[in-house]
């Protein structure tokens, strides 16, 4: 049982690129999320989904963009990429939404802009 | 907007000795999420606390869920090299039901 899986683990992209995160969940959970995670700022949410072509926009969304074609994945869209988003980033997904239930995290991908 | 502070943010220890973070919310919360992220991992849930007064224990670890739902604690008996990482608390505030994370407790371990 693989979990939540993320593609790619680590990546370096110049300033005003673009890039796809991937991640993709075997569990069968409506509830998915993004994070970035900025040193000593703990875990900020930059969109969320609730279901196959449902998604909405979290704390921090700007810059960013995702879609939700099946249940299984929700990659994340950087557009123009800017070094604020020099970052970490988590995907997670959960059986119901909230705290109702454990979030299960991806192993990360470790984004540099330069 | 809710907030959830974790305090303290950083924590050094000598092996064996105890080790506590507290969690508080600006709001009231319906339940309450600890993490545990090892350097360069991933967050991993440990344990979720819903009741008013709840305790629960894991080993070593006691976490406390206060009376009016608004602060939780995590305690570390003996702390050993393998608790390092940082720790996170994670709160469902009642009036949203948006999960809200803590900034964290980085915990290093002095063996």
């Amino acid at each position: 049982n693989a979990g939540v899986t993320q593609t790619p683990k680590f990546r370096i992209l110049k300033i005003g690129q673009s890039m796809t995160l991937q991640c993709t969940q075997d569990m069968n959970h409506n509830y998915m999320y993004w994070y970035r995670q900025d040193p000593g700022m703990g875990l900020k949410l930059i969109y969320y989904s609730v279901g196959a072509g449902i998604t909405d926009k979290g704390e921090v969304p700007n810059g960013y963009n995702v879609s939700r074609s099946t249940t299984e994945d929700f990659p994340l869209r950087l557009e123009l990429a800017a070094p604020s988003q020099t970052s970490v980033y988590f995907c997670a997904s959960s059986f119901t939404p909230g705290g109702g239930s454990p979030l299960h995290f991806g192993n990360g991908t470790r984004l540099t802009v330069t | 907007g809710q907030q959830v502070m974790q305090i303290p943010q950083y924590q050094h220890v000598q092996e064996g000795e105890d080790f506590t973070t507290y969690c508080n919310s600006s709001t009231t919360l319906s339940n309450i999420q600890w993490y545990k992220q090892r350097p360069g991992g991933h967050p991993v849930f440990l344990i979720q606390l819903v009741k008013s007064g709840e305790v629960k224990k894991q080993k070593r670890l006691t976490f406390q869920f206060g009376e009016a739902k608004k602060n939780s604690s995590l305690h570390i008996t003996a702390t050993q090299t393998t608790d390092v990482g940082t720790y996170f608390c994670a709160g469902t505030s009642s009036n949203t039901g948006k999960l809200i994370f803590g900034q964290g407790t980085t915990l290093q371990v002095k063996p």
